[in-house]
């Protein structure tokens, strides 16, 4: 059964518009949530995770237990935000469970 | 200071052969992963190890195998390639396999099965 859901393959903005990156995910603990990044030709890399509460680049991320939700959200698109996004979810004692990606391309 | 390196960085191999994709990291991290990266399908994991000495199978281990002798190399070996084996591969690691630890990623070998 997929743990985490990212609904959208593609999400296309116009630069300076709102962007929200959907995530649920399924676990009945307590879980730790992350977004995670990869900017063309470059690394996979963290973007950021629900326990550290910050904003990096523009974006923050909420959890909502009552939703199972940790959707992304920048309030004005920049073009250099254009990548993959991928949610993430750690249920303890195991590793790392992706969703399957959302491609963020911001439109000029 | 390398972090995580793979290699070889691409490969374009004959379906049957043996191949083995190398993996070394040099910040003494204990967790290591394999993932490999398809369209539609995201990052999925192949094997892990949360220690050298020891092992364990992901979402999609079939026709892999890994081994970790140290804490540096973490080696994928596809014994017998086949197509659907197509994919671009990704390592990485954690200080530890807990709660809360980013994971650094390689920067990836595009593998190609004919």
């Amino acid at each position: 059964a997929q743990r985490v859901t990212q609904p959208e393959k593609l999400l296309s903005v116009f630069k300076g518009a709102p962007v929200e990156l959907k995530c649920n995910y399924s676990y009945s603990g307590s879980p730790e949530l992350f977004w995670y990044v990869q900017y063309s030709r470059q690394r996979l890399q963290l973007l950021l995770r629900h326990i550290s509460r910050e904003s990096i680049k523009g974006f923050t991320a909420d959890l909502n237990k009552g939703e199972t939700s940790f959707h992304l959200k920048k309030p004005f698109a920049q073009e250099e935000d254009s990548a993959m996004y991928y949610c993430a979810l750690y249920q303890g004692n195991t590793p790392l469970v992706f969703g399957k990606g959302t491609r963020l391309s911001v439109i000029a | 200071i390398a972090g995580i390196t793979q290699a070889p960085t691409s490969q374009i191999l004959a379906a049957g052969r043996r191949m083995t994709l190398r993996c070394t990291q040099d910040m003494r991290h204990n967790a290591m992963y394999w993932y490999r990266q398809d369209l539609g399908l995201g990052l999925r994991l192949i094997h892990y190890s949360n220690t050298a000495g020891t092992t364990g199978k992901g979402e999609v281990p079939d026709g892999y195998s890994v081994s970790r002798a140290n804490t540096d190399d973490f080696p994928l070996t596809l014994a017998s390639a086949v197509p659907s084996q197509t994919s671009v591969y990704f390592c990485a690691s954690s200080p530890t396999q807990g709660s809360g630890n980013e994971q650094f990623f390689g920067p990836g070998t595009r593998l190609t099965v004919l």
